[in-house]
């Protein structure tokens, strides 16, 4: 029964390109939810997704980021243009429903 | 607006010391409490869930628990081990069930 799965783990990017996160949830759960965790920060909450919906996105930046959660196939998480500030860990997390959250390992977001 | 804090930062202890961990978040309107363990450069493990109508949760060594009107929470490990190294998390969540996480506890266990 594996877990939530995050790809790729470590991703490097120049400033301008853009990256792309997926997560696959752990099977039978429908609730995604991305965090962020920058450099000697806490985890911060970005977006909380079930099929098809955006349930919550109060912490996602206002610009340059998406995420989306489709019928088929993983999570994506999208920055587009990425800057130096964007380095950080991105973790997702996966429930049944709005209860115990299990996170993925996380992807490690490197901007040159 | 609801923030987590958690208390001691760092933590240093000889193996097999009972050591307790600290939580407090400044609104009590959660639907429930997490801890968690990440180890470096990992992701999080869930330890323990608390609902909010909950008094406590056990697993093992870990005894989690949660005076809510309090706003406070603590995690109890038992007899610990070098295993046990690894920073803390405590996280709240509210009506939509995202989390809200603490600065954390990075503790050590000394063999």
């Amino acid at each position: 029964n594996a877990g939530v799965m995050q790809n790729p783990r470590h991703l490097v990017r120049r400033r301008g390109q853009e990256a792309r996160l997926r997560c696959s949830p752990m099977k039978g759960h429908s609730h995604v939810y991305w965090y962020r965790q920058l450099p000697e920060e806490g985890l911060k909450f970005m977006v909380y997704l079930q099929k098809e919906n955006i349930i919550d996105e109060s912490g996602m930046p206002k610009e340059r980021f998406s995420a989306e959660f489709p019928k088929e196939g993983p999570s994506i998480l999208r920055i587009q243009q990425v800057v130096r500030g964007d380095s950080a860990a991105y973790f997702c997390a996966s429930s049944r429903l709005a209860d115990t959250q299990y996170f993925g390992p996380g992807t490690r977001l490197t901007v040159l | 607006k609801q923030e987590v804090t958690q208390i001691p930062a760092a933590l240093s202890v000889p193996e097999g010391e009972n050591l307790v961990l600290n939580c407090s978040f400044t609104d009590s309107a959660i639907y429930n409490l997490q801890w968690f363990r990440q180890d470096p450069g990992k992701g999080l493990t869930s330890l323990l869930l608390i609902q909010s109508s909950q008094r406590e949760q056990t697993s093992g060594r870990l005894n989690a628990s949660l005076d809510k009107s309090s706003g406070r929470s603590t995690l109890y490990i038992a007899a610990s081990q070098p295993g046990d190294s690894a920073t803390y998390l405590c996280a709240v969540s509210g009506a939509t069930n995202k989390l809200i996480f603490g600065t954390g506890t990075l503790l050590a266990v000394q063999p």
